[in-house]
């Protein structure tokens, strides 16, 4: 079965360095999104995109945090200036039409 | 009140046993409901799609109930390979929206 792979699958950062995570959503996705997870909470959302566009996006997806699918098949997320708080597992998921969502394995982000 | 709303266990259960999980949302207008299953430190992974007519997937029944805002999920004979945190997730509208996640239900499988 295809999956949605997501690299690295953990990054360590320095607190106001900048970080890209990556993702490759199955071929037939039309929906992208990206969710995070703090250690011991619920997944959280942060954006979704479609059409080469953000559709959604949370509180939590500040101006610190971009998007973009340049190539039509990596979906980055982008932190410009991590945060302590930033520190979390990422993970990007996909969908077809009226799909349900399925979750890439995730990058785990520390912030030193 | 909280959008998702899980017992976060842990229900500790010997292996053969069924054990039911439950499931508030608050979304009336809520459209998709799912569970999924989350490893310690991996992603969720879906275990089924709940419908309003309720399914079954092998070991596994789920059943929504619209008009009290409540989603369930039974596991019958469990296996060892059940234990996880089980997770349900609800989905306002439409494909491009994000989905809800409850804190999850925590299932501990002893021998």
């Amino acid at each position: 079965e295809p999956e949605v792979t997501q690299t690295p699958s953990h990054q360590v950062t320095q607190m106001g360095q900048e970080v890209i995570l990556r993702c490759v959503p199955i071929s037939n996705h039309l929906y992208f999104y990206w969710y995070r997870q703090i250690l011991g909470q619920k997944v959280e959302f942060l954006v979704s995109f479609y059409n080469n566009e953000i559709s959604e996006k949370s509180e939590i997806f500040d101006d610190q945090f971009s998007v973009e699918r340049p190539d039509g098949s990596n979906f980055t997320l982008k932190i410009r200036s991590t945060k302590l708080e930033d520190s979390a597992m990422y993970f990007c998921a996909g969908a077809g039409n009226n799909q349900p969502q399925h979750f890439g394995d995730g990058t785990r982000l520390s912030i030193l | 009140r909280k959008e998702v709303e899980q017992d976060p266990g842990p229900f500790n259960v010997p292996e053969g046993a069924t054990v039911a999980f439950n499931c508030t949302y608050s979304n009336s207008a809520s459209q998709s409901f799912f569970w999924y299953r989350q490893d310690c430190r991996k992603e969720p992974k879906l275990l089924m799609s709940v419908y309003s007519s309720g399914n079954e997937d092998g070991r596994f029944t789920a059943q929504l109930n619209r008009a009290s805002q409540y989603i369930s999920l039974l596991i019958r004979d469990s296996k060892l390979s059940d234990s996880a945190t089980y997770l349900c997730v609800v989905g306002p509208y439409s494909s491009a929206s994000k989905i809800i996640f409850g804190s999850g239900t925590r299932l501990s499988i002893r021998p």
